[in-house]
């Protein structure tokens, strides 16, 4: 089945800890992106990655990292986590020129 | 830079009656535009899209959306409504048909009463 996973699905955790939101698909998909949503913001997008070893930046990046070494994986890493990050995450993939879709979402708690 | 506006926050429709949701955008070329339906607790599915051709597209679930230049809007309609309809519905703007990325309004709350 085609689809795009997200783990894990909920997380609690406190200010200051490292922490790392992966995110796999497998339908061969060039472009990934991650994006956060927050009540009455909508979803904006913190980065994206157009293939291996290409990144860039969205509308919201502060206070996030990403990598691409494996076109099925794309992971958002949270340095240094603080209670603003608190959100639900998506991530998503598409082909060039193609729709995106979306995983089932993280929900992160930063204490 | 590219926006999207949706004008309500939210809508309440009785089961059986017609649907619209608003949607007007802001884009210096030809847009891809989508719509995107969001159930509690769930992740977001698409609805349908327009990436060229026809103006009048058809979606999943019952749903079309017209798309008109002139007045830069992506209205979604339903000609009548189910409670499963109930959710939170998203339209959204891109280039590249959406593959770097899309720009989202920030939601329409549908509230279906019985």
């Amino acid at each position: 089945e085609a689809q795009v996973t997200q783990n894990p699905r909920y997380l609690i955790t406190v200010t200051g800890k490292k922490l790392t939101v992966t995110c796999s698909q497998n339908m061969n998909h060039e472009y990934m992106s991650w994006y956060r949503q927050d009540p009455g913001l909508g979803l904006r997008q913190i980065y994206y990655s157009m293939n291996v070893e290409v990144t860039d930046k969205g509308d919201v990046p502060e206070g996030y990292k990403v990598s691409r070494k494996e076109k099925r994986n794309f992971p958002l890493i949270l340095e240094s986590p603080s209670p603003n990050q608190t959100s639900l995450y998506f991530c998503a993939s598409s082909p060039p020129l193609g729709t995106q879709y979306f995983g089932p979402g993280t929900r992160l708690t930063v204490l | 830079a590219q926006s999207v506006t949706q004008p309500d926050i939210h809508i309440t429709v009785s089961e059986g009656a017609s649907l619209e949701l608003r949607c007007n955008y802001s884009y210096g070329a030809t847009p891809y535009l989508f719509w995107y339906v969001q159930s509690p607790g769930q992740g977001l599915q698409l609805l349908l899209k327009y990436f060229s051709g026809d103006t009048l597209v058809q979606g999943i679930k019952g749903f079309e959306a017209e798309f008109k230049r002139s007045q830069s809007s992506f209205n979604l309609r339903k000609p009548s409504v189910h409670w499963s309809d109930a959710a939170e519905y998203f339209c959204a703007v891109g280039s590249g048909g959406g593959a770097d990325g899309l720009t989202f309004g920030k939601g329409t709350h549908l509230i279906i009463q019985p």
